[in-house]
This record gives C-alpha cells, sequence and structure tokens, in this order.
C-alpha cells in the first residue's frame, strides 16, 4: 500500500521568501510522485511530477522538487514565493505500473504574506 | 494526451434523491478513477472502474450509495444516492493514460 504524508497543514511565507512544503511517502515499489496545486474554486493543476528519471523535478511557475529515496522524500520548493502562489498543495503518490490511482496527501494551504 | 468532459459541473440536490454524474474521455483507457473532495479536505478514492466487470470500490464507500457504470473504454458514470448534506463534495472522474494522469473539471454537488 502507499501513502503520502505531507508535514504542516498551513504554511504561511513572506513575499519573495523560499516556499517549502513538505511531503514523505511510503511506498513498497518504486514510485511516481506528483505535487497538484488547487487555487480557491478551481480543479487541480500538475504542477510537476517524478517518474524515475531525474531526480531533480522542475515545474510550471518556478516550482521543483528533488525525490530522495533514502528520505523518502519529495518536498516542493520556490526559491522566491509570489503572492499568486496562495493555493492548497497536494502531494501524491502512484506506483509505476500505469492504471493505478493516485493516493494524495492531505493537502497544504499556502498563504503569502505582503 | 486525453481530454475528460464530466458533467453536471455543478448541481443543487434535494435530501433523498439521487445524482448521476458522467465522465467522457476522448480515447479508450483501461481504468478510469473516481474521487471525492469534501469541503477543504484532500482527494479521496472512491472506486476503480474497469470495463465490463463490477467497480472495485475502496473502503468506507458501497456500490449500493455509489453505484458505477462502465458500459464502454470511453465512458463512466457515478451515481450518488439517497443523498445527504454530507454528500456535498466535489466528485472527479480521473484516467491514467501511458503514465500521464488527467482529471475532469470535477461535479460540485451541494445536498440541502
Amino acid at each position: 500500500a502507499q501513502s503520502v504524508t505531507q508535514l504542516g497543514s498551513h504554511v504561511s511565507v513572506s513575499e519573495g521568501a523560499l516556499v517549502l512544503l513538505r511531503c514523505n511517502y511510503s511506498s513498497s515499489v518504486p514510485p511516481y510522485l506528483f505535487w497538484y496545486v488547487q487555487y480557491p474554486n478551481q480543479g487541480l493543476q500538475l504542477l510537476l511530477k517524478y517518474t524515475s528519471a531525474a531526480t531533480l523535478v522542475k515545474g510550471i511557475n518556478g516550482f521543483e522538487a528533488e525525490f530522495k529515496k533514502s528520505e523518502t522524500s519529495f518536498h516542493l520548493t520556490k526559491p522566491s514565493a509570489h503572492m499568486s502562489d496562495a493555493a492548497e498543495y497536494f502531494c501524491a503518490v502512484s506506483d509505476n505500473s500505469g492504471n493505478t490511482p493516485l493516493v494524495f496527501g492531505k493537502g497544504t494551504r499556502l498563504s503569502v504574506i505582503a | 494526451s486525453a481530454v475528460i468532459s464530466q458533467k453536471p459541473s455543478r448541481d443543487i440536490c434535494q435530501r433523498g434523491t439521487s445524482l448521476t454524474i458522467q465522465c467522457q474521455v476522448d480515447s479508450q483507457v483501461t481504468m478510469m478513477f473516481w474521487y471525492r473532495q469534501q469541503p477543504g479536505q484532500s482527494l479521496t478514492l472512491i472506486a476503480t472502474a474497469n470495463q465490463g466487470s463490477e467497480a472495485t470500490y475502496e473502503s468506507g464507500f458501497v456500490i449500493d450509495k455509489f453505484p458505477i457504470s462502465r458500459p464502454n473504454l470511453t465512458f463512466s458514470t457515478l451515481t450518488v444516492s439517497n443523498m445527504s448534506p454530507e454528500d456535498s463534495s466535489i466528485y472527479l472522474c480521473s484516467v491514467d493514460k501511458f503514465g500521464q494522469v488527467y482529471f475532469g473539471a470535477g461535479t460540485r454537488l451541494s445536498v440541502l
């Protein structure tokens, strides 16, 4: 079985500061890992995904995440937060066989303070 | 790629009634997945729908409450039966096509 733990249900940063959203996973097989963003009253948008190629994955809007097998982590970072980054962020895991559903973490709400 | 059309996009329903949500994919896929996102919560998998067989339900979800049809490789429906206010959620369908995951825009359901 697979699971995802997102540390911190709410993270608040100042505009221009580093964004760090934490995600740890549990998987008995090599995982695929995803980060999604959800703006208020909108659908899910894929930020980036790891599928066993490069361990440092670059996504949209300046976000990136690093897969660390030894730490079973896939933390999301952005060097400089913008006000427009305020949203809910979900980490998700699936196995690498295809045709398997994503297992989502509980989400982290990011607030950006001017 | 895959484009998913989900409808209705939103509905307001009376308790005790049922609503059927449709999910249409523009290409054939083996599995279709149905999720629920309760207000302020994450996404929870309801069931996996495979064409030609009964859907596989996750713990806490039962066929009598959430019957699913999968008549062909491009279409599925999820029915929310005998609704109560606790069923107010966003319901999403999803497919995995060659390792790419796609989501429908969701159905926002409010039960009064």
